[in-house]
């Protein structure tokens, strides 16, 4: 089945230390988005591509980056993780020809914990 | 900020009952979405209403928006204990943009 694929679940590092979240997609769109959920609240949006333009959100820290090698790919770091860095973080895909918005597809997140 | 809020926050209801969610917004809209969150899941797009439209079902499910208003509701016919969720509204805010910005979310317990 054509999916959103989010790897790992469960993450677990140290305060100030790099990390990789990883997100795949068979879907062949062209959007991809990162977000942060924090409990009990919305996803917000940190940055996403459109192809292969990336598109930051003006309040992303600039501890958060992305990196889009291809289609089906797209990676978000945290290069220096902080306590408040703690949420799940949600990967989402959409086709959007301009000018017709579409529904997104979400992976199943990755909690990132931070000790 | 465009973000929606939703009302109530939390919702509990016996099985087979139905349950109302409403989303109020601020700007104006190209379309309103709702999307279903199990817990510790990504969400799950429901139903897309545009602008221009007033009402859509989707099973048992139907939303309706009001664009004068700046608000929506989605509509849970005969609920079941699998409905048992958090649902976000999220809106796109102009023609082509293709960001969505959530709602605060309603979080709906079905009691079996």
């Amino acid at each position: 089945d054509a999916m959103v694929i989010q790897n790992p679940r469960y993450q677990v590092t140290q305060f100030g230390k790099p990390v990789t979240l990883s997100c795949s997609q068979t879907l062949n769109h062209n959007v991809m988005y990162w977000y942060q959920q924090k409990s009990s609240q919305a996803p917000k949006l940190l940055f996403h591509y459109y192809d292969k333009d990336f598109n930051n959100e003006a309040d992303t820290p600039d501890n958060f980056q992305s990196r889009r090698p291809n289609t089906s790919f797209c990676f978000l770091d945290i290069r220096s993780p902080g306590l408040g860095d703690a949420a799940m973080y949600l990967c989402a895909t959409s086709i959007q020809p301009r000018g017709n918005n579409q529904p997104q597809h979400f992976g199943d997140g990755t909690r990132l914990s931070i000790l | 900020s465009q973000q929606g809020e939703e009302d109530p926050q939390a919702l509990s209801i016996q099985e087979g009952e139905n349950a109302t969610m409403n989303c109020s917004y601020k700007t104006s809209i190209n379309n309103l979405q709702w999307y279903r969150q199990n817990s510790g899941r990504g969400l799950v797009h429901l139903i897309l209403i545009r602008s221009n439209e007033r009402e859509k079902h989707s099973g048992r499910l139907r939303v309706t928006l009001d664009t004068s208003k700046k608000s929506s509701s989605l509509l849970i016919t005969a609920s079941r204990a699998a409905d048992t969720a958090s649902y976000f509204c999220a809106t796109t805010l102009n023609f082509g943009n293709e960001k969505l910005t959530f709602g605060t979310g309603t979080r709906l317990t079905i009691i079996p």
